[in-house]
């Protein structure tokens, strides 16, 4: 049972480059979070998506679109990369209301 | 504003000692609380949930937390500490009626020998 795939691991980029980070899970949850980690900060998040065909603002979307392709994947999409967006991503799903979130094991992303 | 807070940004404790993490929360209804425990390159793991009942909850790798209304806390403990506990340790509270959590800051404890 994979649970949350993320990809890639790893990435660098350079200023202004774009790029797309995937996730796809298999456990049939309606619901799929994009979130940022940086250090002293937490979690924040970025986007999310409580059904298939529905997107939402969290805490810090700005420089960030995403797209719920299907019940299973919800993609992260960085236009313009900057510097400023240098961290280790989490997609996470989940069920229910009250259900905890499953997390994927993170993109680390830098952008010089 | 719904919020939680890990007033400890970092905690050593030796090998073999209990270990407590302080989390507060600031949340008008009955809360739903969570602990998640993050190790180095992973992503987080849930230790234990708290929704209503029991105030004392029971998680994995013999974690515990309490909650306590009057003093807006979920404290997660552990009695006896080992090397594999040294990790990163998020609280997490639901803050609206889709179910979406806010993290506090994280609380990274070194264990040393």
């Amino acid at each position: 049972n994979a649970g949350v795939t993320q990809t890639p691991k790893f990435q660098v980029l350079k200023t202004g480059q774009s790029m797309t980070l995937q996730c796809a899970q298999d456990m049939n949850h309606n619901s799929m979070y994009w979130y940022r980690q940086d250090p002293g900060m937490g979690l924040r998040l970025i986007y999310y998506s409580a059904s298939e065909g529905t997107t939402d603002k969290g805490e810090v979307p700005n420089g960030y679109n995403v797209s719920r392709l299907n019940k299973r994947e919800f993609s992260l999409r960085l236009e313009s990369a900057a510097p400023s967006q240098t961290s280790v991503y989490f997609c996470a799903s989940k069920g229910g209301y009250n259900s905890p979130l499953h997390f994927g094991n993170g993109t680390r992303l830098t952008v010089t | 504003a719904q919020s939680v807070t890990q007033p400890d940004i970092h905690i050593t404790v030796s090998e073999g000692a209990s270990l407590e993490l302080r989390c507060n929360y600031s949340y008008g209804a009955t809360p739903y609380l969570f602990w998640y425990v993050q190790s180095p390159g992973q992503g987080l793991q849930l230790l234990l949930k708290y929704f209503s009942g029991d105030t004392l909850v029971q998680g994995i790798k013999g974690f515990e937390a309490e909650f306590k209304r009057s003093q807006s806390s979920f404290n997660l403990r552990k009695p006896s500490v080992h090397w594999s506990d040294a990790a990163e340790y998020f609280c997490a509270v639901v803050i609206d009626s889709w179910g979406k959590l806010q993290f506090g800051a994280g609380t990274q404890v070194v264990v040393t020998p």
